[in-house]
C-alpha cells in the first residue's frame, strides 16, 4: 500500500530533550517536506527537500533540522525542544521535483513538549 | 512571501446544500492544490489545480491563475464532507517545493 509513514504518532516530552520524528515513503516520490499545524494558523511549512541531499527552508525552519540521506526518509529532528514547539506535525510527499505534484500526507504526529 | 486567504473562514450547510470556497493568494504561483482535513485529522488531497477547471464527483475546482485565485464547489453536500478545507499554493518563479497555505475553511454539514 502506497504511504507516508510517521513516527511516533503522539509524544510528551521535555524542554531540552533531543527528538526525532521519522517519516518515510514507499513510493519513491522525490518531494519530501513537514509541516506544523497550528490552531487558527493552518500548515505551516518548516523544510522541505527536492531530492536526496538537498533541503532547504520553509517559512518556519527555526529550532529544526532535517536531512535526506536517502530518497524514501525525511526525518525531522529537535535538537532541544521548547514548549512552542508543541503542535501536530505532518510529513508529506510528492512524486515530481519540479512543480511539486499532488501531496501525499502522513496522519500526523502529536508533540507536546512540557 | 505569498498571502493566501481564504473565505470564508466558517461554513454551516444543511445536508444537500451547495458551497463555494474561495482561495485568494497575492503573487503568480507554479501550482495549486486543495486539500481536506477530516475529523481526524487525515489530509486528504482534492485536486492539483494550477489552472483550469476539474471535476470529481460533486466537488469541482476552478483556478483563475491571471486574477490570482481559486474555487471549491460542492454540490449536494454530505456529512461526510465536513472538516476544514485548506488551499496550499507553490511560490512562483524559481520558488519550487516551497509552498504557503491558506488558514482553511471549516465546514459543518448537518443532517
Amino acid at each position: 500500500e502506497a504511504q507516508v509513514t510517521q513516527n511516533p504518532r503522539y509524544l510528551i516530552t521535555v524542554t531540552g530533550k533531543k527528538l526525532t520524528v521519522t517519516c518515510s515513503q514507499n513510493m519513491n516520490h522525490e518531494y519530501m517536506s513537514w509541516y506544523r499545524q497550528d490552531p487558527g494558523l493552518g500548515l505551516r511549512q518548516i523544510y522541505y527537500s527536492m531530492n536526496v541531499e538537498v533541503t532547504d527552508k520553509g517559512d518556519v525552519p527555526e529550532g529544526y533540522k532535517v536531512s535526506r540521506k536517502e530518497k524514501r526518509n525525511f526525518p525531522l529532528i529537535l535538537e532541544s525542544p521548547s514548549p512552542n514547539q508543541t503542535s501536530l506535525y505532518f510529513c508529506a510527499s510528492s512524486l515530481t521535483s519540479y512543480l511539486t505534484g499532488e501531496l501525499f500526507f502522513g496522519e500526523g504526529s502529536r508533540l507536546t513538549v512540557l | 512571501g505569498i498571502q493566501v486567504e481564504q473565505s470564508p473562514p466558517d461554513l454551516i450547510l444543511q445536508e444537500g446544500a451547495n458551497s463555494t470556497l474561495r482561495c485568494n493568494f497575492s503573487d503568480s504561483v507554479n501550482n495549486l492544490q486543495w486539500f481536506h482535513q477530516n475529523p481526524w485529522g487525515q489530509l486528504i488531497n482534492l485536486f492539483y489545480i494550477p489552472s483550469g477547471t476539474k471535476q470529481n464527483g460533486r466537488l469541482s475546482a476552478t483556478t483563475v491563475a491571471t486574477e490570482r485565485y481559486s474555487l471549491l464547489y460542492i454540490s449536494s453536500s454530505q456529512t461526510t464532507d465536513s472538516g476544514v478545507y485548506f488551499c496550499a499554493v507553490e511560490h512562483g518563479g524559481t520558488s519550487y517545493g516551497k509552498l504557503t497555505f491558506g488558514q482553511g475553511t471549516i465546514l459543518t454539514v448537518h443532517p
